[in-house]
């Protein structure tokens, strides 16, 4: 099973809402990931987890708030979001391997999310 | 100079040729090189993973690695309109846990 879930597949929120997305994987991988990624660009990397800790923060605002409660899910909690923050938050997980190196990454489907 | 580079788009190919999507990237020492398919409104998908110098093929799709010129690049043969999709070239930041993405190449395979 190389399967990542992300639930929900759309979400549209108010800026005064609190949101969750959730990802989940069953693939043993001890390093997962959430990443932003607008209309025509590459994903570009939020936070990294890596055997339930988090390890990477790439300087994203606190309205974006990430929790790993345990090797398989992942939940990115969302709160007084604003419009530019409209974009598809996807979910990945793989293999941490020796030197911090990234093993091949399976991605989710992805939650479009709109922020109005 | 960017992490990762991509040569820019978009590539458009008749269908039955080869598609040449090349990559370059600034970290003499990263170690592992990855290309991505997506589809549009779609998730990443790994096509290739690549670690040596040298070629790696898998079917119609063959990555070749030159780590002293610090190139990776992705053949595609005999190209389908199914193929049509952004080509994402993702590179291992040594000792830091994380990749870079270029930003993508879109092809277009034309029947």
């Amino acid at each position: 099973d190389t399967e990542v879930t992300q639930t929900p597949k759309h979400l549209v929120m108010g800026m005064t809402n609190k949101k969750s997305l959730k990802c989940e994987q069953h693939m043993g991988h001890r390093a997962m990931y959430w990443y932003k990624q607008k209309a025509k660009k590459p994903p570009e990397l939020m936070f990294v987890y890596s055997y339930e800790k988090l390890s990477i923060n790439e300087s994203v605002p606190s309205r974006f708030s990430p929790e790993c409660p345990n090797s398989s899910l992942l939940n990115l909690h969302l709160h007084a979001l604003q419009p530019e923050d409209s974009a598809l938050y996807l979910c990945a997980s793989s293999h941490p391997t020796r030197a911090q190196q990234v093993g091949t990454q399976y991605f989710g489907p992805g939650t479009r999310l709109l922020v109005l | 100079q960017k992490e990762v580079e991509q040569n820019s788009g978009p590539l458009s190919v008749p269908e039955g040729a080869i598609a040449s999507l090349n990559c370059t990237y600034s970290d003499r020492g990263s170690q592992s090189f990855f290309w991505y398919r997506q589809y549009s409104g779609k998730s990443p998908e790994l096509i290739m993973s690549i670690y040596s110098n040298g070629d790696k093929e898998d079917g119609r799709f063959t990555a070749q690695l030159n780590k002293a010129s610090q190139y990776v690049s992705l053949l595609i043969r005999d190209s389908q309109p199914s193929d049509s999709a952004t080509y994402l070239c993702a590179v291992n930041i040594p000792n830091a846990g994380k990749s870079t993405f270029g930003d993508g190449t879109t092809l277009t395979v034309k029947p």
